[in-house]
Parts: structure tokens; sequence; C-alpha cells
């Protein structure tokens, strides 16, 4: 799986977008970037997941760029149940075979009321 | 439909107590994990299980048994507890292997060892 970097910890005001980077440019042409997030005391909760195109769920949406180099999660309006730790996982779906998840440090998003 | 349940959601242990973290999910999912959180750290896999009967090491595998014999059960074994292995532990099982990657989470168990 590609190494991924993001930053440690961002903040942002609730209501408003929140954008958070995630850095992969060793990506390999068959793996996916993920999106997870945890917060305080819980378990990580799945949030997203995008190959090539940009994709939207209820929850957010993930923008690629065009050289699959980096990825941005969008939280359009935050809210201060939102603040978690963020994590992007890039992922080689091997369509059932053995598998892996692997989570880094991740992004620390602070929704400041 | 209660999803991925764990217990305890707390245990303190002696050094060299052996003892068993209890996962279920009602989910029919073929692939479940193991995986210990400690202060500061992300999550790091300890065994995983792609269906009944298998299982695999994980990155941080020493000191931990498993098992599989049912869809629904994967329990985590501390075979001779250590200080070290103070963290908390989540179990996580997967919707579809033919689609996407999207794990449930268990609430954790939360062990300390003394």
């Amino acid at each position: 799986d590609a190494k991924t970097t993001q930053p440690t910890s961002m903040d942002c005001a609730e209501g408003r977008a929140a954008n958070l980077p995630c850095n992969h440019s060793t990506i390999s042409g068959n793996e996916y970037v993920y999106w997870y997030r945890q917060i305080h005391s819980q378990g990580p909760q799945y949030i997203i997941h995008g190959l090539k195109n940009n994709e939207t769920n209820e929850m957010a949406s993930l923008i690629i760029t065009e050289d699959r180099k980096s990825s941005t999660l969008i939280l359009p309006h935050a809210t201060l149940r939102d603040t978690a730790v963020y994590y992007c996982i890039a992922l080689h779906w091997s369509g059932g075979s053995n598998y892996k998840l692997t989570f880094g440090k991740g992004t620390l998003l602070t929704v400041n009321p | 439909n209660a999803g991925v349940t764990q217990t305890p959601k707390f245990q303190v242990l002696k050094t060299g107590q052996s003892m068993t973290l209890q996962c279920a999910q009602d989910m029919n999912h073929e692939y479940m994990s193991w995986y210990r959180q400690d202060p500061g750290m992300g999550l790091r896999l300890i065994h995983y299980s792609v269906g009944a009967g298998i299982t695999d090491q994980g990155e941080v595998p020493n000191g931990y048994n498993v098992s599989r014999s049912t869809t629904e059960d994967f329990p985590l074994r501390l075979l001779s507890a250590a200080p070290s292995q103070t963290s908390v532990y989540f179990c996580a099982s997967t919707r579809d292997r033919d689609t996407v990657y999207e794990q449930y989470f268990g609430p954790g168990t939360r062990l300390t060892v003394t």
C-alpha cells in the first residue's frame, strides 16, 4: 500500500467547509484512496473512498487530483460532532483475496463554535 | 442488527494472566480483524481472518492468538499479559469483499495490564 502524508492537525469553524488534504505521491494505479475517521474513544468509522473520479456521499466529498498523487476530503458543513481524527489510506483492492487495512496517525480536525 | 460487539468494555489484568477478548458480528461478514491503538498512535493490525477457519498475522501479532470457528465470532486471546499490551483493542468486520473495504468497528475494549 502506498504511503500517505497528512497534516497533524487542522481547525475549522462550525458551519464552514472542512478541507482535509492527503498526499499519496507513490500511489499505484490499482490503489484506492479511503477515508476513515475516529471520534474520541470510539471505533473508527468509514467515510468514503475513490479511485480516480471525485466521489460524494451523505457524509463527505472526495476530490482526487488528475495525477492521483493527492486528494482532499471535504466536509461541506462541519459540525462540532465532526471533531475527530481523520485517516487517509491508499489501499490495493485485490477483489477479495487476503486484505489488510493499515491506519497511520491521521489528521486531528477540531471544529470550533 | 447489533453490528460489531465487543466484550468486555474495560479490563484490568496482572502481568502473566491470560484472557480472551470477545468479538461478534451479526452482519454475516467474511472478514474480521483485530487492531490495537496506543496513545498518540494510529491503529495497528494484530490478526485478521478472511473466513471461518482461516486466520493470518498482522503487523503486531506477538503475544496474541486468534481463532475463527464461526463466521460470527473472532476472539482474541492474550496468552500471558504484559504491561506493553496495555492498549485499546478494536475488532472490525468488512461488509463485502467484492465491493468496498468498508469496515465496521466495534466500540473497543480498554485493557490495562499492571
